[in-house]
């Protein structure tokens, strides 16, 4: 099975950075996933690390390390509209789409 | 490209009633997951269909069933619902590619359901 952590809650300030940490204990790995949901809508894909090491896609990057069972996720010149959950989320190895997902990271953006 | 429809968006059962729900996935995509999301428990995974078999199960009663039909939508029902079962359901669809492929999920909006 699967055993994702991050934090329940985090606040920061407009124009800042934040980095968002995952990790997870499984008996297997097959990718990882983050995805950001904003209040009373869908969660919509942000990145996918298989590999280990850094993926960046524009303001939001996201990092693995599979011997320690690490992610982050780094948001950066942050602005109000990035006020939103931020779930990670690991594919189990033994189905094709059985994903386990964290509880989520509810992140606050303030001015 | 449409995206993932679910309906109905909004539900209000009473205890011991069933209920069906309906998943419309991206055209094209022929994986669709159901998922029970609640304040508390998070994104909870309930099962994976893939050309009208159910490929993945997670840790819910049997109450929980689903089905998809050839033009690869779905349906999920419950049964005898209980006061706990009160929650947002998503679907998500996929391309479900080989192994070791990407296959991001897509989400849709959800149906709520309140179980009174």
């Amino acid at each position: 099975g699967q055993n994702i952590d991050q934090p329940t809650e985090m606040t920061a300030t407009e124009g800042a950075i934040v980095q968002i940490n995952c990790t997870y204990q499984t008996s297997g790995f097959n990718g990882l996933f983050w995805y950001q949901q904003h209040a009373g809508e869908a969660p919509t894909f942000l990145s996918y690390n298989v590999l280990d090491g850094l993926e960046e896609k524009g303001r939001f990057s996201s990092f693995l390390s599979r011997s320690k069972g690490y992610s982050y996720l780094l948001l950066k010149e942050l602005q109000m509209k990035d006020s939103a959950s931020y779930l990670c989320a690991v594919r189990d190895p033994g189905g094709y789409q059985k994903v386990t997902f964290g509880i989520g990271t509810k992140l606050q953006v303030i001015p | 490209k449409a995206g993932v429809t679910q309906t109905p968006r909004y539900l209000i059962k009473t205890r011991g009633q069933q209920v069906t729900l309906s998943c419309s996935p991206i055209s094209g995509h022929r994986s669709v997951s159901w998922y029970q999301q609640t304040p508390g428990q998070g994104l909870q995974f309930l099962f994976e269909y893939f050309s009208e078999t159910q490929r993945n199960k997670g840790n819910f009663p049997g109450r929980f069933s689903g089905r998809q039909f050839s033009n690869s939508r779905s349906e999920m029902n419950v049964s005898t619902l209980e006061l706990g079962d009160s929650a947002l359901y998503l679907c998500a669809s996929s391309s479900a590619g080989g192994y070791t492929a990407k296959n991001i999920q897509y989400f849709g909006a959800g149906t709520r359901l309140s179980v009174l």
